[in-house]
């Protein structure tokens, strides 16, 4: 069965970098394009950007740009999503999802997410 | 950047009600929406695509309909397992989500 196992909850000081990871299973990893999407607490789902696995091509969000990274080693199925220059108001859970095996663009695979907190 | 608008932002029915959520695109995005149902300290689950496709698995008191820039969600009878916030995304134009709807049972 399609799995997307994320890495664990991390706490990072403010101006630092956070590197969040996807591991994908059950499905070939280059076949699907692997969105990051987060949601601060209390509040609605953000999306953040996606890579092509098979290209490493990349887009993000206009709000993230010259701040986020996304990569992915094919080699052992996994995505990953850098962002730096942490503010407090990073403070989220990240999630990564797959892209739909019916349509380019919902999303029908979600990881159990990771949450970053940001703070002095 | 297109925007999503999701009305109302809370609801409360009662079970067995039929419940209707509206989102509103600020420009035309086709048919290019998904609905997902997000539990407590879960991820999103995909409910529907392309509008009104209901993904494999979820109930059909779920459905979906419209296109350009209006769109609703309706459960035709809402069951105590639909307590969520429920939330429209659309993708004719990179990917923006509404944001969110959250359904109480009276």
């Amino acid at each position: 069965q399609v799995q997307l196992v994320q890495s664990g909850a991390e706490v990072k000081k403010p101006g630092a970098s956070v590197k969040v990871s996807c591991k994908a299973s059950g499905y070939t990893f280059a076949d699907y394009h692997v969105f990051w999407v987060r949601q601060a607490p209390g509040q609605g789902l953000e999306w953040m950007g996606r890579i092509s696995p098979n290209s490493g091509g990349t887009d993000y969000a206009q709000n993230f740009q010259g701040r986020v990274t996304m990569t992915r080693d094919t080699s052992i199925s996994t995505a990953y999503m850098e962002l730096n220059r942490l503010r407090s108001d990073d403070t989220a859970v990240y999630f990564c999802a797959r892209v739909s095996h019916y349509d380019s663009g919902s999303l029908d695979y979600w990881g159990q997410g990771t949450l970053v907190t940001v703070s002095s | 950047d297109i925007q999503m608008t999701q009305s109302p932002s809370t609801l409360s029915a009662s079970v067995g009600d039929r419940v209707t959520i509206t989102c509103r695109a600020s420009q035309s995005i086709n048919r290019w929406l998904a609905w997902y149902q997000q539990k407590p300290g879960r991820a999103p689950k995909l409910l529907i695509y392309k509008a009104s496709t209901l993904e494999s698995g979820v109930p059909s008191r779920f459905s979906g309909s419209g296109s350009g820039t209006e769109f609703t969600l309706t459960i035709s009878s809402l069951q105590p397992d639909d307590l969520a916030t429920y939330y429209c995304q659309q993708y004719n134009s990179f990917w923006t989500f509404g944001q969110g709807t959250k359904v109480e049972i009276k």
